[in-house]
């Protein structure tokens, strides 16, 4: 079975200083990786996805995440955040069940950025 | 394009009633998820639609249904509330849902409060 660790519920960071947001997963068949974002009352935006190809994704908001097969991780980077970037961040696999996907869904991470 | 949308966006219910949440999924998209989504449990994936079928379901009880129209709309019933049923409720459209890289995008959510 599919499933997927983000290693920290909170990561507090201040503004302008880099982020990662660390993902991990368990599958035995290929992957298919997505990160969203979450704001306060509102439901999820795509920020990328990484389905093949290069292993370095690029997303909105300046973020961008690498797919690593070996460590079976799909961290999430930024190299500068904003207070506007205080949000909950959610990775996901694509799982197949019965040849039709569903997302598997990490805990969530809450990003809390401070000026 | 429109997104998703959701109505109603928050809702207050008592123990035992029944409630309909109602998705109308992005133009073209033929394909609905619905996610349930609670503090302790996280999002979890509950069933998804394609064509007026339920094709993929999750790990909930027979309380929980939905249906899908010819234009793709899909409702989402939930008897017997209980208060544990108390989440926030999300849609997610999608192309075909077929393939594992096909992306879902959500709509904002609907919150559920049962007293």
């Amino acid at each position: 079975a599919q499933s997927v660790t983000q290693l920290d519920s909170q990561v507090p960071v201040f503004e302008e200083a880099p982020v990662e947001l660390r993902c991990n997963y368990s599958s035995s068949v290929s992957v298919y990786l997505f990160w969203y974002v979450q704001y306060p009352n509102q439901g999820l935006q795509l920020l990328l996805k990484y389905l093949s190809g290069s292993t370095l994704v690029k997303g909105i908001n300046g973020f961008e995440a690498e797919f690593n097969k070996s460590q079976t991780s799909f961290h999430l980077r930024k190299p500068s955040v904003h207070i506007s970037d205080t949000a909950e961040y959610f990775c996901a696999v694509s799982s197949s069940s019965g040849g039709y996907n569903k997302l598997i869904f990490g805990a969530g991470t809450r990003l809390a950025v401070h000026p | 394009k429109a997104g998703v949308t959701q109505t109603p966006r928050y809702l207050i219910k008592t123990r035992g009633q029944q409630v309909t949440l109602s998705c109308s999924p992005i133009s073209g998209h033929r394909s609905v998820s619905w996610y349930q989504q609670t503090p302790g449990q996280g999002l979890q994936f509950l069933f998804e639609y394609f064509s007026e079928t339920q094709r993929n379901k999750g790990n909930f009880p027979g309380r929980f249904s939905g249906r899908q129209f010819s234009n793709s709309r899909s409702e989402m019933n939930v008897s017997t509330l209980e208060l544990g049923d108390s989440a926030l409720y999300l849609c997610a459209s999608s192309p075909e849902g077929l393939a594992k890289t096909d992306t879902q995008y959500f709509g904002p959510g609907t919150r559920l409060t049962v007293l």
